[in-house]
């Protein structure tokens, strides 16, 4: 089973800052199969990224993702008041699908 | 467009059963895989399986094959999350989600989850 491991568990940032969120693979995983999820409280996670850096309908063009092989990122480019929650990477390899642990974005 | 709407929060004791529900509404539920994910403070969000609704086939994570049973009723546009015996430790919000298309590798569309709290 792939692991995901996301870095920083916690990013501290103001508004208007750039946000980079690290998701690493234990193995090799196809840019097509690595998503991004943001997940508000009391929420069910919604996805913002697919295939590594497509955005999903109705994202704005301030998240952005990129990466290969086992490293890959979400950029936040200006955050805004509501994107301070929590984000998941999420892969599938293997007939099976397993999520990173999650970064939470904070007001500094 | 399609919507995912999960049946309300369960307290159950352990040791019971409990078979918890996701309906989908608009077109095409019988078309997409329905996926069910656990979400709990220390594991965080796990994949538990998937089943398609048009065959009725279904795939489990090895880590919850024998402990859940994942099912479908195609002409009520429902998805099922079963257990025959409860255990503390099945205490979690559980969230149905639709992959994407067939073969996608992501979910596009959840439901609003439903509380399970296990609990003498």
């Amino acid at each position: 089973e792939i692991v995901l491991t996301q870095s920083p568990g916690t990013l501290s940032l103001s508004p208007g800052e750039r946000a980079t969120l690290s998701c690493r693979a234990s193995q090799s995983v196809s840019s097509n199969s690595l998503a991004w999820y943001q997940q508000k409280p009391g929420q069910a996670p919604s996805l913002l990224i697919y295939g590594a850096s497509s955005r999903a309908t109705g994202i704005p063009d301030r998240f952005s993702g990129s990466g290969s092989g086992t490293d890959f990122t979400l950029t936040i480019s200006r955050l805004e008041a509501e994107d301070f929650v929590v984000y998941y990477c999420q892969q599938y390899g293997g007939s099976s699908f397993t999520f990173g642990p999650g970064t939470k974005v904070e007001v500094k | 467009e399609m919507q995912l709407v999960q049946s309300g929060a369960e307290v159950k004791k352990p040791g019971e059963s409990l078979k918890i529900s996701c309906k989908g509404s608009g077109h095409g539920f019988s078309s997409y895989w329905i996926a069910w994910v656990r979400q709990t403070p220390g594991k965080g969000l796990e994949w538990m399986g998937l089943i398609y609704p048009g065959d009725f086939e279904t795939r489990y994570s090895p880590s919850f094959q024998g402990q859940v049973t994942i099912s479908a009723d195609k002409t009520i546009s429902t998805a099922y999350l079963q257990w025959s015996s409860l255990r503390a430790s099945d205490t979690a919000m559980y969230y149905c989600a639709r992959r994407a298309t067939y073969s996608a590798s992501y979910f596009d569309l959840w439901g609003q989850g439903i509380l399970v709290t296990v609990s003498s």
